[in-house]
């Protein structure tokens, strides 16, 4: 089945640190892949998507690439700030005719600190 | 901006009471979910439905049940509430093919 690895956190880094995330997936034909981000006490909320091989997803400085043949989407950002500090969620999307299936990987936390 | 919503966001409720809660969007989408976070973070989908009178069960058992009577309207409900079931729950919508879903901001349930 579809799976979604993620690497484990927690993640602490300095602001303006540069950030990494790494996730790679699992999956049969062509899914879309998805970042989200969750800040304490809320939902969780989609910061960026790409939706076919080598596309790039951005949003506020975060950066990920569509990487079909190493099945990866890593997340990066050049320079952190404090309030970056959330626990972010690498996800796939696959579907056919009226079924889609949504697998998300375990979550990591990040924490920047001043 | 995301137009789902979750009531209540805190709920802290006996043993064996009776809770619904509730979520509705208001973006015409057809696919609704119920996940279910551990304090660990992880995401468990324990209901779905691709319609008005489509529901199916998720990855992880559970003893609550939902209905989808209206397309905008997906609440969960659990007849006899218990201290396992204390966790943070999250409603999602998504439209048609692999589209990204949209969360509501949660409930907190603690049942002691």
């Amino acid at each position: 089945g579809d799976s979604v690895t993620q690497m484990e956190g927690p993640v602490t880094l300095s602001e303006e640190a540069f950030l990494t995330i790494n996730c790679t997936y699992t999956a049969t034909g062509y899914p879309s892949l998805f970042w989200y981000v969750q800040y304490p006490g809320e939902g969780l909320q989609l910061l960026l998507k790409a939706t076919k091989a080598d596309d790039k997803g951005s949003n506020k400085g975060f950066e990920a690439t569509y990487r079909k043949e190493t099945t990866s989407f890593h997340l990066e950002k050049g320079s952190v700030q404090v309030s970056d500090s959330a626990v972010y969620f690498c996800a796939l999307s696959r579907g056919s005719g009226g079924y889609q299936k949504v697998t998300f990987g375990t979550g990591t936390k990040l924490q920047v600190i001043p | 901006e995301a137009d789902i919503y979750q009531t209540p966001r805190y709920l802290v409720i006996g043993t064996g009471k009776k809770i619904t809660l509730e979520c509705s969007q208001t973006m015409g989408h057809d696919k609704m979910y119920w996940y279910q976070q551990d304090p660990g973070m992880e995401l468990h989908l324990i209901h779905y439905s691709y319609g008005v009178n489509s529901t199916e069960k998720g990855d992880l058992s559970s003893e609550s049940t939902v209905s989808r009577i209206r397309t905008e309207h997906f609440p969960l409900t659990l007849e006899s509430a218990r201290p396992s079931h204390t966790s943070q729950y999250l409603c999602a919508s998504s439209q048609a093919g692999n589209t990204e879903a949209f969360f509501g901001q949660g409930t907190r349930l603690t049942v002691v």
